[in-house]
């Protein structure tokens, strides 16, 4: 089992529709876990960081089940610009140590 | 603000000769993580570099070494290149080695390509 998991993509949605992608872990001492966005031929940038509340930023919310180790991105009234790839990373390290630990990635096209 | 800068953008060499990449951090940040991204695939960790020290390593062989220097750029150089190696390379920096509190600042990458 990898240690990091995504929903296999690709999501077809079109303009205005909410899309969940989901994430599972292995490593129940993981720390701390994020949201990144990579576009075509991009580097990643930071979406957002999950937090054992949820959090919600606009029209995106994350949620972190730590009993189950999952995290969730939800994507409300999607965006042509939304299209990209959503990597889940989880950080398994303590302290000082930061190894993360990145998923395959999954690929949304918002189409119109 | 500075950005997170990497040289070359894109690089072709071929099997069995060596290769340096390099990578400016963003202004403030001390440490700097380097990333092997295969097409497809999510970014595999190489190592991390935190105050000119290495503080994680991945599961890459000896042969991919790194450097950081005092105003805490980096190098990642690669040994006998293997066709396998051909991959986009990330850098990222970040104020401080872990954490939610220390989010990763990618540059946009190196693309090697190993014939």
């Amino acid at each position: 089992r990898k240690e990091v998991e995504q929903d296999p993509g690709p999501f077809n949605v079109p303009e205005g529709a909410t899309v969940a992608f989901n994430c599972t872990y292995s490593n129940s001492a993981s720390q701390s876990f994020f949201w990144y966005r990579q576009d075509c031929r991009k580097e990643p940038k930071l979406l957002m960081s999950v937090y054992s509340s949820g959090n919600e930023d606009g029209r995106f919310t994350a949620q972190l089940n730590r009993a189950s180790q999952y995290i969730s991105l939800l994507i409300r009234d999607s965006k042509l610009s939304d299209s990209a790839t959503y990597l889940c990373v989880v950080n398994k390290g303590a302290g000082n140590n930061r190894k993360l630990i990145w998923g395959l990635g999954t690929s949304l096209a918002v189409n119109p | 603000e500075t950005g997170v800068t990497q040289s070359p953008t894109h690089l072709i060499k071929t099997r069995g000769q060596q290769v340096t990449l390099r990578c400016s951090s963003q202004s403030g940040h001390n440490t700097v993580s380097w990333y092997q991204q295969a097409l497809g695939q999510g970014p595999q960790f190489i190592f991390q570099y935190y105050r000119e020290e290495e503080n994680g390593r991945g599961n890459f062989p000896p042969r991919f070494s790194g450097l950081q220097f005092p105003n805490y750029s980096s190098e990642l150089n690669v040994n006998a290149l293997e066709l396998d190696d051909s991959a986009l390379y990330l850098c990222a920096s970040s104020e401080g080695t872990g954490g939610r509190d220390s989010p990763l600042h990618f540059g946009n990458g190196t693309r090697l390509t190993v014939t």
